[in-house]
């Protein structure tokens, strides 16, 4: 069965730290993976994507993510994080099906301390 | 970047009331919108696919008379709660999949349901 992995609920970080926020998944065939972040009270914003390629991405606010095959996962990283980034993040990959849908990983949320 | 709105934001109402929420695509044309639920602190729970001039297909545990979908039009889909109670009170979200974006989904802001 398809499905995303967020094993942490809550990460806590020091302001200028580097920040990972992990990922795995399982689906059959290539995966069309995806980050999103969600601030307080608001929808979802897209951060990245990797769907083929370099298996490091660069996404928006100075986020990038790895797709390491071997390993299934998709962590996301910042090299130094800021107070702002505190937020819920959401791991993603597209539904193998030919439904459009994605399939969601139960969201981290992430605190980072000045 | 493609946008999709919400319509309202926020809204209060007594139970037993039905609240309608928009969801419109401004940019793109839209097919299929996606209608999510969230909990306080919670994932996105997908609640059902709407599918522009047929019948939505609802998640298993949704229950279709209770959350109507409409989608009208190549922009817009509706999701109407009927005879809302305090349960539910939530925070929903639609999205809409950009095809030539390999299907990213382009999210509304959300509508704060709240049922007295």
């Amino acid at each position: 069965a398809q499905s995303v992995a967020q094993p942490e609920d809550q990460v806590n970080v020091a302001e200028g730290n580097p920040l990972t926020v992990k990922c795995t998944y399982s689906v059959s065939g290539n995966p069309y993976l995806f980050w999103y972040v969600q601030y307080p009270n608001r929808g979802l914003q897209f951060l990245l994507k990797y769907i083929t390629g370099d298996n490091l991405v660069k996404g928006s606010y100075g986020f990038e993510a790895e797709f390491n095959k071997s390993q299934t996962s998709f962590h996301l990283k910042k090299p130094s994080a800021l107070v702002s980034d505190s937020a819920l993040y959401f791991c993603a990959v597209r539904d193998t099906g030919n439904n459009r849908k994605l399939i969601w990983g139960l969201g981290t949320s992430l605190a980072v301390n000045p | 970047g493609a946008v999709v709105s919400q319509h309202p934001s926020r809204v209060i109402c007594k139970s037993g009331t039905s609240v309608k929420i928009e969801c419109r695509s401004l940019d793109f044309q839209a097919t299929t919108m996606f209608w999510y639920r969230q909990f306080p602190k919670q994932s996105l729970m997908l609640m059902a696919t709407s599918n522009e001039g047929s019948k939505a297909t609802y998640e298993q545990g949704v229950e279709k008379d209770k959350f109507l979908i409409n989608h009208a039009s190549l922009t817009l889909s509706t999701l109407t709660v009927t005879s809302a109670h305090p349960e539910d009170s939530s925070f929903y979200i639609c999205s809409a999949p950009l095809a030539k974006a390999y299907n990213e989904q382009f999210f509304g802001p959300g509508t704060r349901l709240t049922v007295l």
